[in-house]
């Protein structure tokens, strides 16, 4: 099973700033990894799919890049209604396991 | 508008069964997958399972084989999630997708609550 795992676990930034999140897989997914955003209280919402093709309505703040093993989640200039978690998935192979995510805290 | 609305927030006590719902409206319920997540208290997102209500083909991620039973009856665009001896464990946020590309959640429920207590 592809492990991913998501660095740093919690980051603490200002609006702002520029946000950078990373998902790393334990063996290549090629470009088939999506981000997701979830608010307490909230569902998930799909943020970034196939590594850097944004969803229908986000922001062009969102950014994702990688292919392979190593993505990247960056957020240019973070709103106060950025802070949030963010996972990371793939879709190599089923079930392909979410990452435990990030937590992007004001700071 | 394309949404899933899923049913209320139950409260069961161990060994009893369940059934929870996700109905979807606004697009073809039998041309994408509807998967289910789990979130338990505080912690991460896990994979439970898929359905392709066109012609209910499931798959289980193995955590769960065997522990739940996903199902769908297209003629009410209406997926389900059951379980037929709950457990302490399984209280949890329960969260129901629509998969693009299989398994890319576009479209997520409200999520309902699952509390299993003695």
């Amino acid at each position: 099973e592809i492990v991913l795992t998501q660095s740093p676990a919690t980051l603490s930034l200002s609006p702002g700033e520029r946000a950078t999140l990373s998902c790393r897989a334990s063996q290549s997914v090629s470009s088939y990894l999506a981000w997701y955003q979830q608010k307490p209280g909230q569902a998930p919402r799909l943020l970034i799919y196939d590594a850097s093709n944004r969803a229908t309505g986000i922001p062009a703040r969102f950014s994702g890049s990688g292919s392979g093993t190593d993505f990247t989640l960056t957020i240019s200039s973070l709103e106060p209604e950025d802070f949030a978690v963010y996972y990371c998935q793939q879709r190599s192979n089923w079930p392909g396991p979410f990452g435990q995510g990030t937590k992007l805290e004001i700071k | 508008e394309v949404q899933l609305v899923q049913s209320g927030a139950e409260v069961k006590k161990p060994g009893e069964s369940l059934k929870i719902s996700c109905k979807g409206s606004g697009y073809s319920f039998t041309s994408y997958w509807i998967g289910w997540v789990r979130q338990m208290p505080g912690k991460g997102l896990e994979w439970m399972g898929i359905i392709y209500p066109g012609d209910s083909d499931t798959r289980y991620s193995p955590s769960f084989q065997g522990q739940v039973t996903i199902s769908a009856d297209k003629s009410i665009s209406t997926a389900y999630l059951q379980w037929s001896s709950l457990k302490a464990s399984d209280t949890a946020m329960y969260y129901c997708a629509r998969g693009v590309f299989t398994v890319v959640m576009d479209i997520w429920g409200q999520g309902t609550m699952v509390t299993v207590s003695s």
